[in-house]
């Protein structure tokens, strides 16, 4: 079955440091999205790629879908102390009724002020 | 505010004991997603439904059982046979559309435990 894969699995940063998360699909992904989850909270939405090679920005959020759209990862410029949490990808294998994501292993991002 | 609800925030199983989570939603969200999460892991899907009445499988469904008979509704119940089910359950809904997936809203979640 469809594997979704992330490393590292663990990253301790100092704050102003980048950081980056990679995802990997045993499957060609119909769509990606990404998610974050503060400790003792619940995920939240923060992207959805779809098309192979995008790329897209949110402030200090670079995320990019592989060009054979079976990988992704997301980029954090100059992180900060409110950048903690866990970081998982969302991949789903088919286009039309497309209601069914495997969720990523996860990486859970500590930034050291 | 439109969200999702999730309820009780903890619980405790005994032994041989059925317990069911509940989770609720006024989003008007026609899909709704059933994930449990164990410590430092992802979410693994139980269950999910595209719409009233029909609800499928996710990768680790043996031992918990769903409903959908209302749109707003969708609980989870952990039986007997579920041998180990210590765990962070969260529900999800979504709006549905043909072309590419929508994002998935979270509940808060509800953290079951064994006594």
């Amino acid at each position: 079955g469809q594997q979704v894969m992330q490393i590292p699995q663990y990253q301790h940063v100092q704050e102003g440091e980048d950081f980056t998360t990679y995802c990997n699909s045993s499957t060609t992904l119909s769509n990606i999205q990404w998610y974050k989850q503060r400790p003792g909270g619940h995920p939240v939405f923060l992207i959805q790629l779809v098309k192979s090679g995008e790329v897209k920005k949110q402030k200090r959020l670079t995320f990019q879908f592989g060009e054979a759209k079976k990988n992704s990862s997301l980029h954090i410029t100059a992180t900060q102390t409110t950048d903690v949490g866990t970081y998982f990808c969302a991949g789903s294998g088919t286009t039309s009724g497309t209601y069914k994501y495997i969720f990523g292993t996860g990486t859970r991002l500590k930034v050291l002020a | 505010d439109g969200g999702i609800t999730q309820s009780p925030k903890y619980l405790f199983r005994k032994e041989g004991q059925n317990v069911t989570l509940s989770c609720e939603q006024n989003l008007n969200h026609d899909a709704m997603y059933w994930y449990r999460q164990d410590p430092g892991q992802g979410l693994r899907l139980i269950y999910y439904s595209q719409i009233v009445n029909d609800f499928q499988k996710g990768d680790i469904a043996e031992g918990y059982s769903v409903s959908r008979e209302k749109k707003e509704s969708f609980p989870l119940t952990v039986t007997s046979a579920q041998k180990n089910p210590t765990a962070f359950y969260l529900c999800a809904s979504s709006i549905t559309r043909r072309a590419h997936g929508q994002p998935q809203h979270f509940g808060d979640g509800t953290r079951l435990s064994i006594l």
